[in-house]
């Protein structure tokens, strides 16, 4: 089982559409979590970390399920612009700082 | 715009030549980080360097040798790389190597390895 797992997609949906993600990690000394986006051939920049009581930012949601182990981004009114990949990460102090990111979940937002 | 600066942006080198790439942040981090990333693959780490030292080497073979001048500078010197190492090789930083600590990439360079 890979410590970090995402739905690869693609997920095609239209303008105005929303959308939700997925991440499950198996690690449960995980103690924070990140969204970052990636454009094809660009870095990946933060898109927002995540917290337990849930946090949002603009269209932008995401919330933490330690009890499952599962964290989620949710995104509204789907424009363009937001056609990237979108990759889980989490970070555990196991022994050791690990950051490990999950294998991403393209989206594409068509007109 | 990003904070770490990495040059070049994109490199082709034979499998003979010696290469170096270098990156560079202004923003007072402590952490430094190497990554690897091929096409519709998430980043691998490679190194990290806490506070100018070498703190993990992620088993890389010995033709990626790293080097940290100072707190600013992190590069990657290459030499006699094979075809598989072509790849988007991502810095990136953050302020220590704690774990919640958030990475700020650069963007990148593009190795492609003939």
């Amino acid at each position: 089982r890979k410590e970090v797992e995402q739905d690869p997609g693609p997920f095609n949906v239209p303008e105005g559409a929303t959308v939700a993600f997925n991440c499950t990690y198996s690690n449960s000394a995980s103690q924070s979590f990140f969204w970052y986006r990636q454009d094809c051939r660009k870095e990946p920049k933060l898109l927002m970390s995540v917290y337990s009581s849930g946090n949002e930012d603009g269209r932008f949601t995401a919330q933490l399920n330690r009890a499952s182990q599962y964290i989620s981004l949710l995104i509204r009114d789907s424009k363009l612009s937001d056609s990237a990949t979108y990759l889980c990460v989490v970070n555990a102090n196991t022994g050791g700082f690990k950051t490990i990111f999950g294998a991403g979940t393209r989206l594409f937002v068509k007109a | 715009d990003t904070e770490v600066t990495q040059t070049p942006k994109h490199l082709v080198m034979g499998m003979t030549n010696k290469k170096s790439l270098k990156c560079e942040q202004h923003m007072g981090h402590r952490a430094m980080y190497w990554y690897k990333q091929k096409a519709k693959k998430p980043p691998e780490l490679m190194f990290v360097y806490s506070y100018e030292k070498l703190s993990i080497n992620e088993s890389v073979p010995s033709r990626f040798s790293p080097e940290c001048p100072n707190s600013s500078l992190l590069n990657l010197h290459l030499h006699a790389l094979q075809p598989e190492d072509s790849a988007l090789y991502l810095c990136a930083s953050s302020p220590r190597t704690t774990e919640g600590e958030k990475l700020f990439f650069g963007s990148g360079t593009q190795l492609s390895v003939l």
